[in-house]
């Protein structure tokens, strides 16, 4: 069974400390793998999309990389505006286009 | 401003009163999905549909309708709503397909009591 596990389920860090959210996943195959950002109350909202191994995308103080197993989401000098739950998901190939979640990291960044 | 849009946002109904919540997009795409997220359980996909009069069902199709007649719109159908179906609903669409980034509707909160 095709399955998406993201760890932690929660992080607490102090503004500026750098750190690195997980997403581990177990697919046939991987067409691709998505980061979204999810705000309180609101639509998750697109980050990223990596499509094979060793491939690695920047955004701000947001950097995402992907192997044959997982995706690494580093935050680098993170700030509170940073605070949010981030999403990661995958689409499979096999003629399929459904989308499975994970069920996401709850980032809190403190001043 | 491009966008995807539902409504209502929020929905208090009771067992079994049919009911509809709606979806629109402005961008052209032909993907369209909704999700239910739950707490401990994420978002979890519900039917999909490629483009105009094509759907297929994704993780957790029980109990919920969709239709695609227009491209635009992509309407999920609540039957016989039943209290299990109490979620938070989103809509999202893409450019052509799931291998797409996907844009996001702002939710809508269904209690079924």
């Amino acid at each position: 069974e095709d399955q998406v596990t993201q760890s932690p389920e929660a992080l607490r860090l102090q503004e500026g400390e750098s750190s690195s959210l997980n997403c581990s996943y177990t697919v046939s195959g991987l067409r691709g793998l998505f980061w979204y950002r999810q705000d309180p109350g609101k639509g998750p909202e697109f980050l990223f999309t990596l499509y094979s191994a060793g491939e690695e995308k920047e955004k701000e103080r947001l950097k995402a990389t992907l192997t044959k197993k997982e995706s690494f989401l580093h935050i680098t000098a993170p700030k509170p505006e940073d605070s949010a739950t981030y999403l990661c998901a995958v689409h499979i190939s096999g003629g399929y286009q459904k989308v499975t979640f994970g069920i996401g990291t709850k980032l809190q960044v403190i001043p | 401003e491009a966008q995807v849009t539902q409504n209502p946002r929020y929905l208090i109904t009771v067992t079994g009163k049919k009911l509809t919540v709606t979806c629109s997009q402005n961008m052209n795409h032909e993907y369209m999905s909704w999700y239910r997220q739950d707490p401990g359980l994420g978002l979890r996909q519900i039917y999909y549909s490629m483009n105009v009069e094509v759907t297929d069902k994704g993780d957790v199709p029980e109990g919920y309708k969709v239709s695609r007649k227009e491209k635009r719109n992509f309407p999920l159908i609540l039957e016989s709503p039943s209290p299990n179906q109490t979620s938070l609903y989103f809509c999202a669409s893409s450019l052509s397909a799931a291998s797409n980034e996907q844009f996001f509707g702002p939710g809508t909160r269904l209690t079924v009591l």
